[in-house]
């Protein structure tokens, strides 16, 4: 099985700040990999597709690149409703362990 | 507007069943996958199972295989997941999920493009 491994598990940061998330995949998984917000009590929201696909009606703040192995996510300008838990999912399956967005 | 609805979740002794499901409306449900994704209280997600919008083929996690199955009526737009021999690590919220879409390879394997829309989650309790 595929293991994804994400970093870091939680980090604090100033609204404005620029964030960055990273995940890895334990073999190569070309671009097939999808990062989501998720809020407390709150389904997951599908933010990027395909490793750098901007989901329709997510913010151009948000970006992700990579392939392979080793993908980026990154928050331009943090804004106030940002503040969440973010995930990466490698094709359909596994999840990483989710990095939680919270205010310095 | 698209919308699925989880319901079927409640509180089952250890070693018991639960059959939950999934009601979606808004979209041409049979050109859809669903998912099945848990999240244990205070934790990550985890991906439980799926669907094909057809039926044909369906896959589960290694935690879940065995134990549970998914089934789909595209007659009443409706998702299952058929839970037995349940364990307290079952514990969670389960939502359900559209697949958006994806690949295949030459060796028909399925590579998705992530998961469009969530229901809310249906809590799911396994204790004695």
């Amino acid at each position: 099985d595929i293991q994804m491994t994400q970093s870091p598990s939680s980090l604090s940061a100033s609204v404005g700040d620029r964030v960055t998330i990273t995940c890895r995949a334990s073999q190569n998984i070309g671009k097939y990999l999808n990062w989501y917000q998720q809020k407390p009590g709150k389904a997951p929201r599908l933010l990027i597709f395909a490793a750098s696909t901007l989901q329709i009606g997510v913010p151009s703040r948000f970006s992700g690149s990579g392939s392979g192995t080793d993908f980026t996510f990154t928050i331009s300008s943090l804004q106030p409703e940002d503040f969440a838990t973010y995930y990466c999912q490698q094709n359909y399956r596994t999840f990483g362990q989710g990095t939680k967005v919270d205010i310095k | 507007q698209v919308q699925l609805v989880e319901s079927g979740g409640g509180v089952v002794q250890p070693g018991r069943s639960l059959r939950l499901s999934c009601a979606a409306s808004g979209f041409t449900f049979s050109n859809f996958g669903i998912h099945w994704v848990r999240q244990a209280p205070g934790k990550g997600l985890e991906w439980v199972s799926i669907v094909w919008f057809d039926g044909s083929r369906r896959y589960y996690a290694d935690s879940v295989k065995g134990r549970f199955t998914v089934s789909r009526d595209n007659s009443r737009n409706t998702v299952f997941l058929q839970m037995n021999s349940l364990r307290a690590e079952d514990t969670g919220v389960y939502y359900c999920a559209r697949d958006s879409g994806g690949d295949y390879d030459s060796s028909n394997n399925y590579y998705s493009l992530g998961s469009d829309y969530w229901g809310q989650g249906t809590l799911v309790t396994v204790s004695s």
